[in-house]
């Protein structure tokens, strides 16, 4: 248990359907990030946000629409996405480590496929 | 192009014995490096880190070696237990001016301790 929270764990969508990918942290972490990883590849950063603000938007399309109302939260609404859009989304915050590092901490993920 | 390779998909290692999981990278701007363990249905959970000014850290039975010149760091598990079948993530981080920080990940190693 990491302390980061995604549902759904698993999401079916068709390519005309609306649905939002919802992260939570009560570890106090002030980062928070969306992360995807297809099969085979590695995992590709899409969004980061610091404080509630969008620090990086990883040129991610924007059928993609991330939405961060507090430091605890995060959500990805997903709408009009494509078959290749199937993947596993993980969600991810940070704190300092002793040596300086950033260390993140990943929840499970949501494995999204869209018919 | 990927900035973080890690080459070898798979290893299989017999119970206490080292296990050597290797990481090549090409962007000599990182500044630190880390090593995520995955286990099947669980997010990564950070294992190790080590700034780019050290050459070796060190934590109970995993230890990380750095070779700046050649851009190779490696992850040595002694010795290695069957709880330690898992992938392997090398992952490699550098600050941003917004004061996150952008992670680069390899594919990752599935290592295979076999009892």
């Amino acid at each position: 248990e990491t302390g980061v929270t995604q549902t759904p764990r698993h999401l079916v969508m068709g390519m005309t359907n609306k649905k939002s990918l919802k992260c939570e942290q009560h570890l106090g972490h002030n980062a928070m990030y969306w992360y995807k990883q297809s099969a085979k590849k590695p995992l590709e950063l899409m969004f980061v946000y610091n404080f509630k603000e969008q620090t990086e938007n990883n040129s991610v399309p924007s059928r993609f629409s991330p939405e961060c109302p507090n430091s605890s939260h995060l959500f990805l609404h997903l709408h009009t996405l494509q078959p290749e859009d199937s993947a596993l989304y993980l969600c991810a915050s940070s704190r300092k480590g002793a040596g300086g590092e950033n260390i993140q901490y990943f929840g499970a993920g949501t494995r999204l496929s869209v018919l | 192009d990927q900035q973080v390779k890690q080459n070898s998909p798979s290893l299989s290692v017999q119970e206490g014995r080292i296990s050597i999981l290797n990481c090549d990278y090409t962007n000599s701007m990182f500044d630190y490096f880390l090593w995520y363990k995955k286990y099947p249905a669980e997010g990564p959970t950070f294992l190790i880190s080590i700034s780019s000014i050290k050459d070796k850290n060190e934590d109970g039975r995993f230890t990380v070696f750095l070779n700046k010149s050649a851009k190779h760091l490696s992850l040595h598990i002694v010795p290695s237990q069957p709880g330690d079948s898992a992938v392997y993530f090398c992952a490699a981080s550098e600050s941003w001016t917004s004061g996150t920080y952008k992670y680069i990940f390899g594919t990752g190693t599935r290592l295979k301790v076999l009892a």
